[in-house]
């Protein structure tokens, strides 16, 4: 069974950090993973989608890492702004379209 | 292009009362998808549905709970006889029929429809 685990599970950090967030799954054998972003109250918004063939997508000031064979996916926010505060979502999708979700990391941008 | 379109936003109902969720998926899509977001959890697969058809139920509960996309529209969860721990905040998402290279494979979420069980 997929399981996907998002550390930290909160971060605090001052505006204009760069930061790294991690996502980590059990089951290497995945059709892509992505990540989202959800504000409070709020639906989901993808931010970077990588196919399971692909290492790294690229979108503004956000950078996406895939290491299928480890298991491990990394979200790197460069420059970070107070509008980045939201929490961030890690999913993979499995053969069948099944997204399997983390748990998310809370990120807080102090300004 | 109009997004996942999901009503009602939110909904309040007695223990006991019937829910009903309803969501269109974006235009040309035909793939529909349901996750639950329990308070302070990570959202958890429910339901896949092509158009008149459930390709998989896996995480719908076996009781109270069931799903359904016509060929004419909506697509529609309905909860019978809702409990307090029915609350959560429901999406529905949509996919492209076809693989349409890496942006197509993207799967788009709508805003979400909050149940609170009183």
């Amino acid at each position: 069974k997929q399981e996907v685990t998002q550390i930290p599970a909160a971060l605090s950090v001052p505006e204009g950090e760069n930061l790294v967030l991690n996502c980590s799954f059990t089951d290497s054998a995945i059709y892509n993973l992505q990540w989202f972003r959800q504000d409070p109250g709020k639906g989901l918004t993808s931010l970077l989608l990588i196919q399971s063939s692909q290492r790294e997508q690229t979108s503004g000031r956000l950078n996406a890492s895939l290491d299928k064979s480890s298991g491990r996916s990394t979200l790197y926010i460069a420059a970070s702004q107070p509008g980045d505060s939201a929490t961030y979502l890690c999913a993979v999708r499995e053969y069948g379209n099944k997204l399997v979700f983390g748990a998310g990391t809370i990120l807080r941008v102090k300004s | 292009n109009a997004g996942v379109m999901q009503n009602p936003r939110h909904l309040v109902r007695r223990r006991g009362q019937e829910a009903r969720l309803r969501c269109s998926p974006m235009k040309g899509h035909s793939h529909v998808y349901w996750y639950r977001q329990l308070p302070e959890e990570g959202l958890k697969f429910m339901v896949y549905l092509q158009k008149e058809n459930i390709i998989d139920e896996s995480g719908m509960p076996k009781e109270r709970f069931s799903a359904e996309f016509p060929k004419e529209g909506p697509s529609i969860l309905r909860i019978q006889q809702v409990v307090r721990g029915d609350s959560a905040a429901y999406f529905c998402a949509s996919s492209p029929t076809r693989d349409r290279g890496s942006s197509g494979n993207t799967i788009y979420f709508g805003e979400g429809s909050w149940l609170t069980v009183v």
